[in-house]
């Protein structure tokens, strides 16, 4: 079963800033069947990347994802006050079906 | 409007039950698998169980496995999870989920989730 291990735990950036978050599996994932959400407090998930890098609709470009295999990355261009918020990437489409999760990365303002 | 609400959380005992609803609307529910992924207080996401759009394919995580059941009734519009059994760990907020398969009998991505509903085990 692959656990998907993110860093950091927290990262702390002004608005404006650029933010590499790292989602790393512990086997290949295969196709690049990986998403990422967001979610803000007291607020569901939304999807914002799925096939590793194909951006959901309605998501602003400043988002994107990239990766192949165990390692991959989001990267929020340059950070609006809205994007604020706790980053986590899924796996999907292995075998046993499971929907894994990695523990998520909080972005928070520096 | 495309959307999911979910209903039935609540304060149970350690072994009750409870059955969780979600009712879909603004799209063809029976052409999508469903899903349940739910969030403990201040932990992070976990896939709980998972149902094909016919509703023939049901998957679980192991922790829930021969404790809780995913049904869904496409007439109505509507996706379930019958929960038995409860234990204190299963205090969370449990999220429906409009789940893309990309790969059958796999798990997909999921692109629409619903506001949860909180579900808190206790004596």
């Amino acid at each position: 079963e692959i656990v998907l291990t993110q860093s950091p735990g927290t990262l702390s950036l002004s608005p404006g800033e650029r933010a590499t978050l790292s989602c790393r599996a512990s086997q290949s994932v295969s196709s690049s069947y990986l998403a990422w959400y967001q979610q803000k407090p007291g607020q569901a998930p939304r999807l914002l990347i799925y096939g590793a890098s194909s951006r959901a609709t309605g998501i602003p470009d400043r988002f994107s994802g990239s990766g192949s295999g165990t390692d991959f990355t989001l990267t929020i261009s340059r950070l609006e006050p809205e994007d604020f918020a706790v980053y986590y990437c899924q796996q999907y489409g292995s075998s046993p079906p499971r929907g894994t999760f990695g523990q998520g990365t909080k972005v928070e303002i520096k | 409007e495309v959307q999911l609400l979910e209903s039935g959380g609540g304060l149970v005992q350690p072994g009750g039950s409870l059955r969780l609803s979600c009712a879909a609307s603004g799209f063809t529910f029976s052409s999508y698998a469903m899903s349940w992924v739910r969030q403990a207080p201040g932990k992070g996401l976990e896939w709980v169980s998972a149902i094909s759009g016919s509703g023939g394919s049901t998957y679980y995580a192991d922790s829930v496995k021969g404790r809780f059941t995913i049904s869904r009734d496409n007439s109505k519009n509507t996706l379930y999870l019958q929960m038995n059994s409860l234990r204190a760990e299963d205090t969370a907020v449990y999220y429906c989920a409009k789940t893309i398969v990309v790969v059958p009998a796999a798990i997909g991505y999921f692109d629409l989730w619903g506001r949860g509903t909180l579900v808190t085990v206790s004596s």
